[in-house]
């Protein structure tokens, strides 16, 4: 049983150009969660995708937005980097259940902009 | 405000000791508890979690995790640790919304 699995690893950036990361949910996951986790940090979250739709959003900046697509991949897409967005990129998977969903973490993307 | 307060951000034990990472939490609705590690490089394994019932819960690798909610804590503990359990742990909590809050962390070494 594949769990959640992230592309690419690693991904160098210079500031000002775009981005896109990307992620397959593990199976029978149809929800897809991303966070960001700077260096030395807990991960902040970034937003929720279910059924296609962003289902909520963190304190993050339109620079960041994302897609679902019906296989329950999901892409997130951060635009204008900034040196700050340099971070480990999470993405989780889960099934919805009110709540009491067990999220499950995939490798991570490790994001650096220079 | 919603938050998550890991006191420790660095501990270091022998190998053999006991273990208590401590978790403190704060959010307004039924709270959903969770400890997460993470490996150098790697991403975040689920430990355990708590949703409702017996405070005590067990998870892998035998650790265990007891809610109190006087407290407003879900402290992590492990009887014996091994050299294998150095790594970066993280508690959480989350609810309603499915949205998980994390604390900084606290990163663990282990002596031999």
């Amino acid at each position: 049983d594949a769990g959640v699995t992230q592309s690419p690893t690693h991904l160098i950036k210079t500031r000002g150009q775009q981005v896109t990361l990307r992620c397959s949910p593990k199976s029978g996951h149809d929800t897809v969660s991303w966070y960001q986790q700077a260096l030395g940090q807990g991960p902040q979250f970034i937003f929720q995708y279910y059924e296609e739709e962003e289902r909520q959003r963190g304190n993050f900046p339109d620079r960041f937005s994302g897609h679902q697509f019906p296989n329950y991949s999901s892409e997130l897409n951060v635009n204008a980097l900034l040196l700050g967005d340099s971070a480990l990129y999470l993405c989780a998977s889960s099934v919805p259940g009110l709540g009491k969903e067990t999220q499950y973490f995939g490798p991570g993307t490790r994001l650096l902009v220079l | 405000a919603q938050s998550v307060t890991q006191p420790d951000i660095h501990i270091t034990v022998s190998e053999g000791a006991s273990l208590e990472l401590r978790c403190n939490y704060s959010y307004g609705a039924t709270p959903y508890l969770f400890w997460y590690v993470q490996s150098p490089g790697q991403g975040l394994q689920l430990l355990l979690k708590y949703f409702s019932g017996d405070t005590l819960v067990q998870g892998i690798k035998g650790f265990e995790a007891e809610f109190k909610r006087s407290q407003s804590s879900f402290n992590l503990r492990k009887p014996s640790v091994h050299w294998s359990d150095a790594a970066e742990y993280f508690c959480a909590v989350g609810g309603a919304t499915n949205k998980l809050i994390f604390g900084t962390g606290t990163l663990l070494a282990v002596q031999p």
